[in-house]
């Protein structure tokens, strides 16, 4: 899962494996949720995003789920690909108030997928 | 939509000079981002503009660093004077402010300041 701390987390899976990354976000206003994928030398991209009043999400073999009871996010990849390999970030939004949510970002998690 | 450019890919420079670094948003948002990033630190949020206009500029860390958005086009972020701790991958994001929030990031400038 994620961390404050100065090293990334690192979670290393076999390809084929279902992959779950955790996020733990510290602010209960957060009504918005995105999680980022970002590969060596590439900006953040965009992967699934989730609002408050779901508990989860499903896209292309991946899956959001929300518990805002202690404050918890995830991401689940299906089927891991060596191609999913990359840093995962997650963060959390607060309503603004006028103009665009202000995403907070988590250190991120290393996802290492072997072949 | 050729995404989110950003220039120059890589600037190493001298401490105490003047670094400019680039952005062009997509074309149609009205929101930008820009953010620092380090092992130490992640992603850092340095300031946001909202229809040209800067929002929010808490995260900008010193007055060494300045941000414009002349038109809704075209974003500068400056360094003056430079400092070895400023070497970072800087990164412009940007989104439209309604509807889905999605920040579009470019491909960053990683600076290295001697």
């Amino acid at each position: 899962g994620e961390s404050v701390g100065l090293h990334l987390p690192t979670l290393s899976v076999q390809e084929g494996d279902n992959s779950i990354i955790n996020c733990a976000y510290s602010n209960s206003a957060s009504d918005y949720f995105i999680w980022y994928k970002q590969e060596s030398g590439k900006g953040p991209q965009f992967i699934i995003d989730i609002r408050s009043n779901m508990d989860k999400r499903q896209g292309q073999r991946v899956t959001v789920l929300l518990n805002k009871t202690v404050k918890h996010l995830s991401l689940q990849i299906a089927a891991t690909q060596p191609g999913d390999s990359a840093v995962y970030f997650c963060a959390e939004n607060i309503p603004p108030g006028g103009g665009s949510y202000i995403p907070t970002f988590g250190r991120g998690t290393s996802l290492i997928v072997h072949p | 939509d050729a995404g989110v450019i950003q220039s120059p890919r890589h600037e190493v420079t001298e401490m105490g000079q003047e670094v400019t670094l680039r952005c062009k948003p997509i074309s149609g948002h009205n929101s930008l981002f820009w953010y620092r990033q380090t092992m130490m630190r992640g992603l850092e949020l340095l300031i946001y503009f909202n229809n040209n206009v800067p929002i929010d500029d808490s995260g900008m860390p010193e007055d060494r660093f300045s941000a414009k958005m002349p038109n809704a086009s075209f974003s500068t972020l400056k360094i003056q004077p430079s400092e070895p701790r400023d070497s970072a991958v800087y990164f412009c994001a940007s989104s439209l402010a309604s509807g889905k929030h999605e920040q579009f990031f470019g491909p960053g400038t990683r600076l290295t300041v001697l």
